[in-house]
């Protein structure tokens, strides 16, 4: 199975701040995956970026990913408060299903 | 659905007893994941259901674990006899395709905990 490993654990900064978290992985991936959880939710699904792709973007949030060091970041722009959650990555392998392997990810705290 | 729905929300089992959670996942999805995610830690995988079939459970911890979907759409995972270490959160994920890369929606989970 794959493994995200996502850094910093935890990241505090102000509203209007940008937040940059990142991700490392172990062996080729098909697609990764950024999810994020409020505190006693599920997760939401933000953005996927596929193996063939470099930069991705998506409102404010800009998703890259560098197969040849196997890492990603993402980048929130204009932090909000309520950006404020975990955020996650997760693999998804070459073939067949993907059963996402999670690391344990980075707590956001964006403050008022 | 909508989304994916899992109930109950919170359980509370006494150890030794027998629980079981339900997910009913997004109407004509294909995949169905179970996983277990413990307090302050990334979920981890459980389970995979492609349709009624179940090709990967080699996440379940023990044999106390037990999960089915016998139509291909809802899905329930009974756990045996609980123990404290069962106490987490319990997630369950569907996806249209097979290999997911449209990305997985997830439930809110069942909060079970185990006294």
């Amino acid at each position: 199975s794959q493994q995200g490993e996502e850094d910093p654990q935890a990241l505090s900064i102000q509203e209007g701040e940008n937040a940059t978290m990142n991700c490392s992985y172990k062996t080729s991936i098909n697609n990764l995956q950024w999810y994020r959880q409020n505190s006693g939710r599920g997760l939401v699904h933000l953005i996927l970026i596929r193996s063939n792709e470099r930069e991705k973007h998506s409102g404010r949030l800009r998703v890259t990913l560098d197969t040849s060091k196997k890492s990603s970041s993402l980048l929130i722009t204009a932090s909000r408060a309520a950006d404020t959650a975990s955020y996650f990555c997760a693999t998804g392998l070459n073939s067949g299903y993907s059963t996402l392997t999670f690391g344990k990810g980075t707590m956001l705290l964006v403050s008022p | 659905g909508a989304g994916v729905s899992q109930s109950p929300r919170y359980k509370v089992a006494k150890r030794g007893q027998d629980v079981a959670l339900r997910c009913d996942p997004i109407s004509g999805h294909v995949s169905l994941f179970w996983y277990q995610q413990a307090l302050g830690q990334g979920p981890e995988f459980l389970t995979y259901f492609q349709n009624e079939a179940q090709l990967d459970k080699s996440g379940l911890p023990s044999d106390r674990f037990f999960a089915e979907r016998p139509e291909g759409s809802v899905s329930t995972l009974k756990i045996q006899r609980t123990q404290q270490e069962d106490s987490a959160v319990y997630l369950c994920a569907s996806s249209i395709t097979q290999s997911g890369d449209y990305g997985y929606t997830f439930g809110s989970g069942t909060r079970l905990t185990v006294v």
